[in-house]
């Protein structure tokens, strides 16, 4: 069965300050890897995605990594603000037959970012 | 979020009474999905589209059906609902081109 698991499941951390958010995953055939971000209130909103040959991409302070021989991904934050406060959720969609693909979603890393 | 709405955003419907969501997208993309989210458990499909008419079921598809007879308009239909399909449904849209998901805001559903 796919299955994609993060951690840690919720993070309270300082303005200014990086974090690291993790995902692990048994998810196959690989296709690709994505990181959205969540607001409250809001649909998911796409961060980052990662085929099977990168292994780090960036967007503004978000860099996510990927290590698809441990099955391991993470998105790192930098200089955390406090618009960063939402869900972080990570992604793996698999081939299917016909050429399409699915997605397996985590059940995210509620992060807070404090004064 | 652009190019694609969701309405409405927020129903209380009774137990057994039919409720029909709707999608709206503005850029002609082929395929287009519902989801659902619930604590505790990621986002899972209920039925996704690849065409007008052409639609399939999703991992949690029992007591929903779907119309698409617009490439923009894609119906989500709880034929009578239940305290179990409280939830927040999400519609998205799919880029053929690169693959990238856009999700709607949401529609906030509670079945009392």
């Amino acid at each position: 069965k796919n299955q994609v698991e993060q951690s840690p499941q919720s993070l309270i951390i300082l303005e200014g300050k990086n974090c690291t958010l993790q995902c692990n995953y048994t998810v196959s055939p690989f296709s690709n890897l994505r990181w959205y971000k969540q607001d409250t209130g809001r649909g998911p909103v796409s961060l980052t995605i990662m085929t099977f040959s990168e292994n780090t991409k960036s967007n503004g302070r978000y860099t996510a990594t990927l290590d698809a021989d441990t099955k391991q991904s993470s998105l790192h934050i930098t200089a955390s603000q406090l618009s960063d406060s939402a869900s972080y959720i990570c992604v793996v969609s698999a081939r299917i037959t016909g050429g399409g693909n699915k997605l397996t979603f985590g059940t995210g890393t509620q992060l807070k970012v404090e004064l | 979020d652009a190019g694609i709405t969701q309405s409405p955003r927020h129903k209380v419907t009774e137990t057994g009474t039919p409720v029909t969501l709707r999608c709206h997208q503005t850029e002609n993309h082929r395929y287009m999905y519902w989801y659902r989210q619930d604590p505790g458990h990621g986002l899972r499909l209920i039925h996704y589209s690849y065409g007008v008419k052409d639609t399939d079921k999703g991992e949690v598809s029992d007591g929903y059906s779907v119309s698409r007879s617009k490439t923009e308009d894609f119906l989500l239909t709880l034929e009578s609902a239940t305290s179990s399909q409280t939830s927040v449904y999400f519609c998205a849209i799919m880029d053929s081109y690169n693959y990238g998901y856009t999700f709607g805001s949401g529609t906030r559903l509670t079945v009392v």
